[in-house]
């Protein structure tokens, strides 16, 4: 079964630098998201992406990340100026349509620590 | 703002009995609501889907309900085993690109 690949499975970058976290989703999907969960805690929205662009995002989602698309294959979230408060497992996911009806596919995420 | 919330943090059940899990929502009217399982240190895995004029969707030993009226969805693992332990997330999706899930029922089965 096609799957969400997420790499590397384990960051650790030291506070104020920058950071991406890479994600391969499946193939045939058009629609792909990041999450956050703080350890923890919930799952949390950052953004979705739809043909090359950002189609939602939340308030945690500020001017230090964005996200790429960079080729046909990966999908891409980077933190520019890293804060302790970035520590947490940060999820990829896609689905096929962007429907409600529709389930999402996550990777086994990133767990980023920031020192 | 739209709020979830998952009952207790966690539920110990012994192993064959039916575990009951409550997802309650507020300032929402979902068309749709889903219910993942999440293992640790693993993504969220999808198991279901039910819409707002559906009463009950079931697969396998799973059954969820989806109560409109009192804003509410129940969960259930009928003869429930050791490897069903996980944490359980429900979620919600707006009429956009964006899922809000719960905090999470942890369910324990007891050997």
């Amino acid at each position: 079964e096609p799957e969400v690949t997420q790499t590397p499975s384990h960051q650790v970058t030291q506070m104020g630098q920058e950071v991406i976290l890479r994600c391969v989703p499946i193939s045939n999907h058009l629609y792909f998201y990041w999450y956050r969960q703080i350890l923890g805690q919930k799952v949390e929205f950052l953004v979705s992406f739809y043909n090359n662009e950002i189609s939602e995002k939340s308030e945690i989602f500020d001017d230090q990340f964005s996200v790429e698309r960079p080729d046909g294959s990966n999908f891409t979230l980077k933190i520019r100026s890293t804060k302790l408060e970035d520590s947490a497992m940060y999820f990829c996911a896609s689905s096929e349509m962007a429907n409600s009806n529709q389930p999402q596919h996550f990777g086994d995420g990133t767990r980023l620590s920031i020192l | 703002s739209q709020k979830i919330e998952q009952n207790s943090e966690a539920l110990n059940i012994q192993e064959g009995k039916t575990a009951t899990l409550t997802c309650n929502y507020t300032n929402y009217s979902p068309a749709y609501l889903q219910w993942y399982r999440q293992d640790p240190g693993r993504g969220p895995v999808f198991l279901l889907l039910i819409r707002e004029n559906e009463k009950e969707k079931r697969k396998e030993r799973l059954k969820v309900t989806f109560d409109t009226t009192l804003k509410q969805s129940l969960f259930h693992i009928t003869a429930s085993q050791p490897a069903d332990s996980a944490t359980y997330l429900c979620a919600l999706v707006p009429f956009t690109y964006k899922y809000i899930f719960g905090t999470g029922t942890r369910l324990k089965v007891l050997a």
